[in-house]
């Protein structure tokens, strides 16, 4: 079941500009992360937030987690071209598995469309 | 280099047929998962496995089957049984629970003819 919706579903600015995505979801969670994919590629991890942090940075990356409203946000400051991709948000459940790894539930994507 | 590999890049079957997307990391991970994609969509989990020889339903398991015997490998066989398998195919693979980034292959995209 998909957990994670974004928000808005295509976004499209000019170079320079920021841009800010959003993710809701409807349980508790152990952690959330936001992944990138380039058209037909696989997806690449950029940042987690755990479920007692509140904001986290990482290079132009700003994203901020709000656990009473089951929401978080992704901002990409000065964009660039090559920030043109789908991103996703993904949440892990506060039921840790046993053993290795992360069961993580992901949304539908934003896309984003960054212009020269 | 450390990574994920996923072959073939681009897959045809026939109805009717099973087919296998193979998935190799060299990453020591001990967790792997599968998740396929549709056009416009976010990934759906249809198998993982946390260990060698052990392997869990994901939410869309119905008409695919895995297997985990090394731990490098974590084959996906899309069989006849499954309804619609045309998609984009995602292995991922993940260390321990205090490393709970997964790092994805580059996929298998399987059209059915």
């Amino acid at each position: 079941s998909q957990q994670g919706e974004e928000d808005p579903q295509a976004l499209s600015i000019q170079e320079g500009e920021n841009a800010t995505m959003n993710c809701s979801y409807k349980t508790s969670i152990n952690n959330l992360q936001w992944y990138r994919q380039n058209s037909g590629r696989g997806l690449v991890h950029l940042i987690l937030i755990r479920s007692n942090e509140r904001e986290k940075h990482s290079g132009r990356l700003r994203v901020t987690l709000d656990t009473s409203k089951k929401s978080s946000s992704l901002l990409i400051t000065a964009s660039r071209a090559a920030d043109t991709a789908s991103y996703f948000c993904a949440t892990a459940g506060s039921s840790i598995l046993t053993g290795g790894g992360n069961k993580l539930t992901f949304g539908t994507g934003t896309q984003l469309k960054v212009e020269l | 280099d450390g990574g994920i590999t996923q072959s073939p890049k681009y897959l045809f079957r026939k109805e009717g047929q099973n087919v296998t997307l193979s998935c190799e990391q060299n990453l020591n991970h001990d967790a792997m998962y599968w998740y396929r994609q549709d056009p416009g969509q976010g990934l759906r989990l249809i198998y993982y496995s946390q260990i060698v020889n052990d392997f869990q339903k994901g939410d869309i398991a119905e008409g695919y089957s895995v297997s985990r015997e090394k731990k490098e490998s974590f084959p996906l066989t899309v069989t006849s049984a499954q309804k619609n398998p045309t998609a984009f195919y995602l292995c991922a693979s993940s260390g321990r629970m205090d490393q709970a980034e997964q790092f994805f292959g580059p996929g298998t995209r399987l059209t059915v003819l």
